[in-house]
């Protein structure tokens, strides 16, 4: 049950930016987007969520397309460290709603 | 920062015995779950609770699972007799509504990796 879509890898080289796309085609008006990743079967962790309009942390940033059918994470300058397996997620407002993983995509950051 | 700790970060158990799994969630956090991820699968959604009851549970929580906020500061998962396909890492969750970022953020714990002999 799966609402998003993304490559199933993607390799980056060390100090350059990632840009890990996701498809959500189907979602809803009060869905909002979610970006997680786990490093080495850690506990999942949380990055940035957004609903329409971009986003920034001191993490990364999220572009959400007008149409809201698709979404960019971006780490800025990736290090080695952010090697990890990155899930974007759809999930609608209401509070206590769980979250959905799916497979994710899995970014190898080269030296 | 506030951190969701799970304890203990590994245990080994003989198929049968009953196994606790121990969370202690962000202090103001009002919504707790549980999540497991099997070797090399995904991270699969258990249960949430909230309130003082579980307020949504997957098909895997089946009557072998349970959950408890015993205090004002613990939440434990209780596997009555496991299974061989039990072992399994197991993360706590939790969440506050924010009214001021939307939604509310869900943080987990570093894991309890349960290995069932």
């Amino acid at each position: 049950d799966a609402k998003t879509t993304q490559p199933p890898s993607m390799d980056c080289a060390e100090g350059r930016a990632a840009n890990l796309p996701c498809n959500h085609s189907t979602i809803s008006g009060n869905e909002y987007v979610y970006w997680y990743r786990q490093i080495h079967s850690q506990g999942p962790q949380y990055i940035i969520h957004g609903l329409k309009n971009n986003e920034t942390n001191e993490m990364a940033s999220l572009i959400i397309t007008e149409d809201r059918k698709s979404s960019t994470l971006i780490l800025p300058h990736a290090t080695l460290r952010d090697t990890a397996v990155y899930y974007c997620i759809v999930r609608a407002m209401e509070y206590g709603n769980k979250l959905v993983f799916g497979a994710g995509t899995i970014l190898r950051v080269k030296s | 920062e506030p951190e969701v700790t799970q304890t203990p970060s590994h245990q080994v158990t003989q198929m049968g015995q009953e196994v606790i799994l121990r969370c202690v969630p962000i202090s103001n956090h009002l919504y707790f779950y549980w999540y497991r991820q099997i070797l090399g699968q995904k991270v699969e959604f258990l249960v949430s609770f909230y309130n003082n009851e579980i307020s949504e549970k997957s098909e895997i929580f089946d009557d072998q699972f349970s959950v408890e906020r015993p205090d004002g500061s613990n939440f434990t998962l209780k596997i009555r007799s496991t299974k061989l396909e039990d072992s399994a890492m197991y993360f706590c969750a939790s969440s506050v509504p924010s009214y001021l970022t939307g939604g509310n953020t869900i943080y987990f714990g570093e894991g309890s990796w349960l290995t069932v002999v």
